[in-house]
C-alpha cells in the first residue's frame, strides 16, 4: 500500500535559520510522482513542486530547494533563511500514475511556525 | 496555472439539512477530480474519485450515498453532504487534473470549502 510519513509533526524555528522537513514514502509502483504543497492558514493549498520517479536530480528554487533520494525513499523539502511568511502546515504528496487513476496520498503535514 | 474554483468557500447549515459544493475547472477540461476532506490539525484524506459520466469510486469507510458525487460535465463535479451532522462540520477540497494527455501534470487544487453543521 501507498504511505507517505512526515514525522516531523511541528517545527519552530527563528527567522532566518535554516529548516528542513522531512518525508519518506512507500510505493510498489516505479511510475510515481511525489509533491510538496503549502498551506497558509487561509486553507488553500499552494502547489511547491513535483518529481516523478524518473528524475533523482535535486532542485533549488529561490530559498527552497528539495532532495530526492530514491535509494532511501525520501523526498525532503529545505528551506533556507526561513522567513515568518514561510509559517504553514507543508504536506507531501504521493501520486500513483495516471492511468491507474491518479490519486494523491498525503502525509500527516508538518506545522512549521517561523518566529521573527 | 489552472484554475480551480470551488464554491462556497464556507457555509453554516443546520443538522438534518444537505449541502451542495460546487467544483469546477475553469480553463481545462478535468475527466477525473477528487474530493478530499480535512479535519482540524489533521492531513486531507481523499473521500471519493469523480469520474465525469459515470459513477464515483469512494474510499473505504466513505458512506456514498451520504456524500453524493455528480460529475455531469468535463468542467463541474458537485459534492452533496446529505442529512448533515455536527460530525461532518470539516474543511472540503476538491482537485482536478488537466486531461488533455500530459500525465505528469500537478492536480489543482480548489479553493476548499469550510461546513459547520449546528
Amino acid at each position: 500500500a501507498q504511505k507517505v510519513t512526515q514525522a516531523q509533526t511541528e517545527i519552530s524555528v527563528v527567522e532566518k535559520e535554516d529548516v528542513t522537513l522531512d518525508c519518506v514514502y512507500e510505493t510498489r509502483d516505479t511510475t510515481y510522482y511525489l509533491f510538496w504543497y503549502k498551506q497558509p492558514p487561509s486553507g488553500e493549498l499552494v502547489f511547491l513542486i513535483r518529481r516523478n520517479s524518473f528524475d533523482e536530480q535535486n532542485e533549488i528554487s529561490g530559498r527552497y530547494s528539495w532532495n530526492f533520494q530514491k535509494s532511501t525513499s525520501s523526498f525532503n523539502f529545505t528551506i533556507t533563511a526561513s522567513q515568518v511568511v514561510d509559517s504553514a502546515v507543508y504536506f507531501c504528496a504521493l501520486s500513483e500514475p495516471y492511468n491507474q487513476g491518479g490519486k494523491l496520498i498525503f502525509g500527516q503535514g508538518t506545522e512549521l511556525s517561523v518566529k521573527p | 496555472g489552472a484554475v480551480v474554483s470551488q464554491h462556497p468557500s464556507w457555509v453554516i447549515c443546520k443538522s438534518g439539512t444537505s449541502v451542495k459544493i460546487e467544483c469546477r475547472s475553469l480553463d481545462f477540461q478535468a475527466t477525473t477530480m477528487f474530493w478530499y476532506r480535512q479535519f482540524p490539525k489533521q492531513s486531507l484524506m481523499l473521500m471519493a474519485t469523480s469520474n465525469e459520466g459515470s459513477k464515483a469510486t469512494y474510499e473505504q469507510g466513505v458512506e456514498k450515498d451520504k456524500f453524493l458525487i455528480n460529475h455531469a460535465s468535463l468542467t463541474l463535479s458537485t459534492l452533496t453532504v446529505t442529512s448533515a451532522h455536527p460530525e461532518d462540520s470539516s474543511f472540503y477540497i476538491c482537485s482536478a487534473r488537466d486531461t488533455k494527455g500530459v500525465e505528469n501534470t500537478e492536480a489543482f487544487f480548489g479553493q476548499g470549502t469550510r461546513l459547520t453543521v449546528v
